[in-house]
């Protein structure tokens, strides 16, 4: 089935080391994002490729880098990990025309110790 | 900043009841309005995406409202079964933007 895979499931980091999570789609869709969950809260923005034009929200940290080599692909690169990283980040990819909705990967579950 | 609230924002029901829960968003530039179910440890899923004004969209025993001109949405979900227990998210997207903002979303739990 085509679909949005993330991995890993689960991320265990140490404070400021750098870690990579990564999502891939067998979809390919032109738009992929990245947003972060932290507990109860609304899903935020960080940032999304509509094919190779990158997007940055402008209240994403510096510390939050994102590479998308080809469609398939894309990484969310934490440089510096904070105790306040910790959250839920979540993939999720679109058709870049029409009314579709998002097809979202599972999310990565990260903990900073 | 646009703000996108959902009300309540966590629910227990009894199965066989049904329920309904509610977004609210700003009307200025709408261009659509999105409802996701996400179950524990699994993708959050597409439900229906809106678009105008009055629109109404059902699947199975889930149904959506849309009133663009105040700003909100309801989601209804008649004869509750325990599969319905999930979190539920709106978003809504402006101005053509290719991003949604979500609300925080509405935690449902059906009790047996």
């Amino acid at each position: 089935d085509a679909m949005v895979i993330q991995n890993p499931r689960y991320q265990v980091t140490q404070f400021g080391k750098p870690v990579t999570l990564s999502c891939s789609q067998t979809l390919n869709h032109n738009v992929m994002y990245w947003y972060q969950q932290k507990s109860s809260q609304a899903p935020k923005l960080l940032f999304h490729y509509y094919d190779k034009d990158f997007n940055n929200e402008a209240d994403t940290p510096d510390n939050f880098q994102s590479r998308r080599p080809n469609t398939s692909f894309c990484f969310l690169d934490i440089r510096s990990p904070g105790l306040g990283d910790a959250a839920m980040y979540l993939c999720a990819t679109r058709k870049g025309t029409g009314w579709y909705g998002y097809t979202f990967g599972s999310g990565t579950r990260l903990t900073v110790v | 900043i646009l703000n996108v609230e959902q009300s309540p924002q966590s629910l227990h029901v009894q199965e066989g009841d049904s329920t309904n829960f509610t977004c609210s968003f700003p009307s200025s530039n709408f261009y659509a309005l999105h409802w996701y179910r996400w179950e524990t440890a699994k993708s959050p899923e597409a439900l229906f995406v809106m678009t105008l004004n009055g629109d109404e969209k059902k699947k199975g025993r889930i149904s959506a409202t849309l009133n663009t001109k105040e700003g909100y949405s309801y989601l209804y979900i008649k004869g509750s079964q325990p599969e319905d227990s999930a979190t539920y998210l709106c978003a809504s997207r402006y101005g053509g933007a290719q991003k949604l903002v979500f609300g925080q979303g509405t935690r449902l739990t059906i009790n047996p």
